[in-house]
């Protein structure tokens, strides 16, 4: 079943506390991306990738890193978490990067105290 | 700059017509998409339109206007199901899709 996974589902951490959410595609797909969610805020873009090695800052990078070392996978580093973090965090993957659709990952829900 | 704006909230009733608008400014184009997202789950794909005119598929079509800067979704015989966030997002010159702040549609019997 074609699919993107990712992990944690659900995470309540401490600020400061270094975490990964991690993201998979079986759809050998070449973009790759990361949003986060946020009431009245809408789908904000982190970070995308448009193939291995290639990442990107989007609209909100600030506090997280990515990285892109092989093609299904595209995890999302959040160093030293902060309580503004908290939200709602989508992955996303698409076969293109202009006109394809992105399928999305179920959602991770993080927490920062 | 990127701006996407649709209405917060729309009501409407089970069997009816319902058209949501989305107007953009964006700094190039792309395309344009619909996103459907019910409530606790990720977006799903709904329509994709780079060319202007309407673009139909089952009860849902989705209409753009590349020199107005506008489009709007059209669901028809509207079922309880359809209640749901629908999320317009634009796909600029670059490689980056900015979604606008997404309609919430309540269907009511």
């Amino acid at each position: 079943e074609a699919q993107v996974t990712q992990n944690p589902r659900y995470l309540i951490t401490v600020t400061g506390k270094k975490l990964t959410v991690t993201c998979s595609q079986n759809m050998n797909h070449e973009y790759m991306s990361w949003y986060r969610q946020d009431p009245g805020l809408g789908l904000r873009q982190i970070y995308y990738s448009m193939n291995v090695e290639v990442t990107d800052k989007g609209d909100v990078p600030e506090g997280y890193k990515v990285s892109r070392k092989e093609k299904r996978n595209f995890p999302l580093i959040l160093e030293s978490p902060s309580p503004n973090q908290t939200s709602l965090y989508f992955c996303a993957s698409s076969y293109h990067r202009v006109t394809g659709e992105l399928f999305f990952g179920e959602g991770s829900r993080l927490t920062v105290l | 700059g990127q701006n996407i704006d649709q209405p917060t909230e729309m009501t409407a009733t089970e069997g009816a017509i319902v058209q949501i608008n989305c107007t953009y400014q964006t700094s190039g184009f792309n395309g344009l998409f619909w996103y459907q997202q019910h409530a606790g789950e990720a977006p799903t794909f709904l329509s994709y339109n780079v060319l202007d005119g309407l673009e139909e598929k089952g009860r849902f079509s989705s209409f753009l206007s590349r020199s107005k800067g506008y489009s709007y979704l059209l669901l028809k015989e509207l079922q309880m199901k359809d209640s749901a966030s629908y999320l317009c997002a634009v796909n600029n010159a670059g490689n980056m899709l900015t979604f606008g702040g997404g309609t919430r549609l309540m269907v009511k019997p």
